[in-house]
């Protein structure tokens, strides 16, 4: 079964930084970009990051320049770090990964960050 | 970016009867591959999203055939013929052709 399992999330000043992290389990973890996506609590979904098996990686204008994603095929993790925090990041991060080209097939349960002075 | 728009936002729908979600974009969402990466997602309250339909008809194991998507190019649907209780929530499309990934701002589909 696959699981992925996000940590990391909690409350910061705006300005700091924050890294999250998935743990990805049942599944060979290398073969699949894996992606950010985020969502405002009762708001819609914004994909945040990706990064292909290869490494090709993708930002949304609104994170590019403060957010890198990044991967560690042993340890069969996926990673975000987050700096230079807004308020307008405030939201619940979730870990997805793909089944097929273009799809984003398996979701964590998500992570909740809080930018707040 | 493919900027996707969802119509309409709200859905009420009587148990047993049809409903129909429309989600258009931008630009074309062809690939170069020649297929076309858009998606569907079904989210429950408190809930992740759950990954319905990619490549705009194809359903995911276990997703009932009630579900049915369909499309071509920037225009397209996805379709309950008989909506039932547990159809309640919010559904997204998402294409996925195009870096960055982008989303419809979601329609909330209730039973009246």
């Amino acid at each position: 079964e696959v699981q992925l399992v996000e940590s990391g999330g909690g409350l910061v000043q705006p300005g700091r930084s924050l890294r999250l992290s998935c743990a990805g389990s049942g599944f060979t973890f290398d073969e699949n970009a894996m992606h950010w996506v985020r969502q405002v609590p009762g708001k819609g979904l914004e994909w945040v990051a990706g990064i292909l098996w290869h490494g090709w990686i993708g930002y949304a204008d609104s994170v590019r320049g403060r957010f890198i994603i990044s991967r560690d095929n042993v340890k069969n993790s996926l990673y975000l770090q987050m700096n230079s925090l807004r308020p307008e990041d405030t939201a619940l991060y979730y870990c997805g990964k793909d089944m097929r080209p273009g799809d984003l097939y398996s979701w964590g349960q998500g992570t909740l960050v809080t930018v707040s002075s | 970016d493919a900027v996707m728009t969802q119509s309409p936002l709200s859905l009420p729908v009587t148990l047993g009867q049809p409903a129909s979600i429309s989600c258009r974009s931008s630009q074309s969402l062809v690939y170069s591959d020649g297929n076309t990466y858009l998606n569907w997602f079904h989210q429950r309250p408190g809930q992740s999203p759950r990954h319905l339909i990619y490549e705009v008809s194809k359903r995911d194991s276990g997703v009932p055939d009630r579900f049915s998507g369909s499309g071509s190019g920037t225009d397209f649907t996805l379709r309950i013929s008989r909506v039932e209780a547990e159809d309640v929530g919010v559904y997204f499309c998402m294409q996925g052709t195009h870096w960055p990934y982008t989303f419809g701002q979601g329609t909330k589909l209730e039973i009246k």
